[in-house]
């Protein structure tokens, strides 16, 4: 289930289900955008990437998929492993000529065995 | 090696203490970058050197002093801290600041102001 408010969102997942990790971004000029994985007690890990003229990007059991439209950007992660457990950021970039790396607030995605 | 080290790990200073961030990249990166990030939330940028030249500086209070003495180097100097100032601070490079390109963080000085 997802929750909001104070408290970081939360999804769960069962282990081998896929994962779907959503994120709304604010500048329409943004042109390059990341997705990072953070684990406790660590800094941010680099999962993948996308550029704003394109709409989906393909990794190791990762998916981008990017709506220009509405501002969106999701993290597919597919046969979710205990080890895919932490918190996951989106990153704007914006157009360039700008040094900004600008996050989203973060979903924990929890890993239920 | 693709790899942004910080040391301390963690640190613990009085408020009335002088200490020293540090951070170092070897990937020829032309970009440093420093972030705060408190509990439960994402990080938030601080300042941005760009070939050894500071290019942001987020409204930082002054009592956070950074400094780039080389392309591989980067210091947060911190002085007169107050415990609200307690949180992660992570370091980060990316090869030339306007590029798109990923950025590559460090695990962070875990820094607690008492």
């Amino acid at each position: 289930g997802e929750s909001v408010g104070l408290h970081l969102p939360t999804l769960s997942v069962q282990e081998g289900d896929n994962s779907i990790i959503n994120c709304a971004y604010s500048n329409s000029a943004s042109d390059y955008f990341i997705w990072y994985k953070q684990e406790s007690g660590k800094g941010p890990q680099f999962i993948i990437d996308i550029r704003s003229n394109m709409d989906k990007r393909q990794g190791q059991r990762v998916t981008v998929l990017l709506n220009k439209t509405v501002k969106h950007l999701s993290l597919q992660i597919a046969a979710t492993q205990p080890g895919d457990s932490a918190v996951y950021f989106c990153a704007e970039k914006g157009h360039s000529g700008t040094y900004k790396y600008i996050f989203g607030t973060g979903t924990r995605l929890k890993v239920l065995a | 090696d693709t790899e942004v080290t910080q040391t301390p790990k963690h640190l613990v200073m009085g408020m009335t203490n002088k200490k020293s961030l540090k951070c170092e990249q070897h990937m020829g990166h032309r970009a440093m970058y420093w972030y705060k990030q408190k509990a439960k939330k994402p990080p938030e940028l601080m300042f941005v050197y760009s070939y050894e030249k500071l290019s942001i500086n987020e409204s930082v209070p002054s009592r956070f002093s950074p400094e780039c003495p080389n392309s591989s180097l980067l210091n947060l100097h911190l002085h007169a801290l107050q415990p609200e100032d307690s949180a992660l601070y992570l370091c980060a490079s990316s090869q030339d600041g306007l590029r798109v390109a990923e950025a590559f963080f460090g695990q962070g000085t875990r820094l607690t102001v008492v």
